[in-house]
């Protein structure tokens, strides 16, 4: 079993849709969770950061985790064109090495 | 602004030869990672290093070798490469006792034919 699923789509939703990209994860002692978002032929960026449970808002995105059924979550409001990309989880789960979920790739059509 | 840089966007490599990605990063990071990204994949750690002429071995190291000799520098090493290779390589680096906020580069498509 992998340490984190996430599946890798593609979505395609219209523009000024709710988005909600999802992993699950295997190991509780996790504590820390971010989402990278990637453009093609780039890098990835760090988007959110979430320690623990709950959630974090940041303009349209919102970071929810939920760690009793190892489920974490990135909502995207009023998504747009410029949204497209490949949306990666990450958490941490010893020392400073991440580990990734495959990465959901993401379409927002104009 | 921070960044890191890998020297190549694209290299195309011939079976056999021994390549060299580099990587450099102005951040004062004591962290450095190498992965390779691979379409349903994802991420998959190679190597990492912690400090100067320290490295570890990550998830997948078997056909490869790193250096870092310098703390901005961290270099991969294909000793023979094969077409299995072929992917897309990213670094990052991170501040020592983080557990976010990797920076990445930009990547190098690597073709091996």
């Amino acid at each position: 079993q992998k340490e984190v699923e996430q599946d890798p789509g593609p979505l395609s939703v219209p523009e000024g849709a709710i988005v909600s990209l999802n992993c699950t994860y295997s190991n509780s002692a996790f504590q820390y969770f971010m989402w990278y978002r990637q453009y093609s032929r780039k890098g990835p960026e760090l988007l959110m950061y979430t320690y623990s449970s709950g959630n974090k808002e940041d303009g349209r995105f919102t970071a929810q985790v939920d760690k009793s059924s190892k489920y974490i979550s990135l909502f995207i409001r009023d998504s747009q064109p410029s949204d497209s990309a490949t949306y990666l989880c990450a958490t941490t789960p010893y020392g400073n090495k991440l580990v990734f979920g495959a990465g959901t790739i993401l379409r927002v059509k104009s | 602004d921070v960044k890191v840089t890998q020297s190549s966007r694209y290299l195309v490599k011939r079976t056999g030869e021994k390549v060299f990605l580099e990587c450099v990063q102005d951040m004062d990071h004591e962290n450095m990672f190498w992965y390779r990204q691979d379409p349903g994949l994802g991420l998959r750690l190679i190597y990492f290093s912690y400090d100067v002429k320290m490295k570890e071995k990550g998830d997948i190291p078997e056909g490869y070798s790193v250096s870092r000799e310098k703390k901005e520098r961290f270099s991969l090493i294909l000793e023979s490469a094969s077409t299995n290779q072929t992917s897309m390589y990213l670094c990052a680096s991170s501040l020592l006792g983080t557990d976010y906020g990797y920076t990445f580069g930009s990547g190098t498509r690597l073709t091996v034919v």
